[in-house]
């Protein structure tokens, strides 16, 4: 079965530098979240979009952004990268149901030196 | 603020035996919860899910209890298996409105399975 699919799976910058993080949601899922995970934390939520409009904003950075494509992939674009941006990014995709179960995928691991 | 969070970092236990993993949550709100498994280097992984009308949902091999009177709810493993050898993190799906549903995590339990 088709799942989520995250690229890079991983990415090295240097600070201040930029890094944009796609994500293919699973096929007929029209809904994405992107998740940030520290080293040894727990995911932290950070944006949703429903339908290629923003659903919900978590714990985002201004120097981050997103969006959802008419193809449904979505983008995580960052900027002027810090040292703290470096962890695992999540994304997840879930079907237009009540309480649909959120498939995550394999993460993108961005290091920033 | 609200969070959901854990009670043990670390669990070890001996192959075959049962594992209980627990989790407590503080938004008296909350009325959705999942249970993932996190391997190293892979994205959460969806194992049991249970809704706040329920008290308890059996899986293969994994029961979640729901306890709203005292905000708990934890996950057993039956014959704990290598393979279960993980971080499981328990999770709250607030439905904030709309289509909003963004995952609340708590703090994770690294389980280690001892052949």
């Amino acid at each position: 079965a088709a799942g989520v699919i995250q690229s890079p799976r991983h990415l090295i910058k240097e600070k201040r530098e930029t890094a944009t993080l796609k994500c293919y949601p699973i096929p007929r899922h029209d809904t994405v979240y992107w998740y940030q995970q520290g080293p040894g934390q727990d995911p932290q939520f950070l944006i949703s979009f429903y339908e290629k409009m923003q659903s919900d904003k978590g714990s985002i950075p201004d120097r981050f952004s997103a969006q959802q494509f008419s193809d449904y992939h979505s983008e995580l674009n960052m900027s002027s990268l810090e040292l703290g941006d470096s962890a695992l990014y999540f994304c997840a995709s879930s079907a237009r149901d009540w309480r649909t179960e959120q498939f995550f995928g394999p993460g993108t691991r961005l290091t920033v030196l | 603020g609200e969070s959901v969070g854990l009670h043990l970092p670390t669990l070890s236990v001996q192959e075959g035996d049962n594992s209980i993993i627990n989790c407590a949550y503080s938004n008296s709100a909350s009325d959705y919860f999942i249970w993932y498994k996190q391997e190293s280097g892979k994205g959460p992984q969806f194992i049991i899910d249970i809704r706040s009308n329920m008290d308890k949902r059996q899986g293969q091999r994994v029961t979640v209890l729901l306890n709203k009177t005292v905000k708990h709810l934890s996950l057993q493993i039956a014959a704990t298996q290598p393979g279960d050898s993980a971080v499981y993190f328990c999770a709250e799906n607030i439905d904030s409105g709309g289509s909003n549903y963004k995952l609340t995590f708590g703090k994770g339990t690294l389980l280690t399975v001892n052949p």
